[in-house]
């Protein structure tokens, strides 16, 4: 089944500890992003990739690392987490301009 | 740059009625994707419809139809014989075909709609 997986759903943190959500994708897609979800706002881009070790900045790269040593995964790293980046996340994955396939979400809390 | 405006935070509508989502959008751009997501309280991101900016015929999918007008940058979203399983939050998106940071898709504010029995 095509899917992207990503992983905790949910997670609760404390501010300044280092945390990764993991992103996985099982399509062959060079595309992949980092959207975060915030009541009013929408979904806004974090990172992107366009390939292997091939990364750059969305519209909200504060505070955020990727990296994307394989085609497949596309972690996003916090390294010191703050309350502002409480928020739902989304990995989504595409074969170049076309629809987005997302993951399931992760709910991060920081306290 | 892009950006995509949806005016109505909160809609409801009675089961098998048929309501309209509306969804303006600004871009200097010609060649381009819209698409409306649906996201119930699973959390889940659903496609519910794409359009290709070069075709004028309006794209449809079951129950879900669009009213895709370019010149008005105006892309509103239908939904006949409304059924409780589409309470949702709707997102109208847009993508550029071209230059599009790794398939960047600019998002709406969303629109919660509620079906009511």
């Amino acid at each position: 089944e095509a899917q992207v997986t990503q992983n905790p759903r949910y997670l609760i943190t404390v501010t300044g500890k280092k945390l990764t959500v993991t992103c996985s994708q099982n399509m062959n897609h060079e595309y992949m992003s980092w959207y975060r979800q915030d009541p009013g706002l929408g979904l806004r881009q974090i990172y992107y990739s366009m390939n292997v070790e091939v990364t750059d900045k969305g519209d909200v790269p504060e505070g955020y690392k990727v990296s994307r040593k394989e085609k497949r995964n596309f972690p996003l790293i916090l390294e010191s987490p703050s309350p502002n980046q409480t928020s739902l996340y989304f990995c989504a994955s595409s074969p170049r301009a076309d629809k987005a396939f997302f993951g399931q979400g992760t709910r991060l809390t920081v306290v | 740059a892009q950006t995509v405006t949806q005016s109505q935070p909160e809609m409801s509508v009675q089961e098998a009625e048929t309501v309209t989502l509306s969804c303006t959008y600004d871009t200097s751009e010609n060649n381009y994707y819209l698409f409306w997501y649906k996201q119930p309280p699973s959390r889940q991101m659903i496609l519910v419809i794409r359009q290709e900016a070069y075709k004028q015929q309006n794209a449809t999918e079951n129950r879900f139809s669009v009213n895709f007008q370019k010149a008005a940058k105006s892309f509103s979203l239908k939904i006949s014989d409304s059924q409780l399983g589409d309470t949702a939050m709707y997102f109208c998106a847009f993508m550029n075909m071209i230059y599009n940071q790794g398939g960047k898709l600019i998002f709406g504010q969303g629109t919660e709609l509620s079906v009511k029995p």
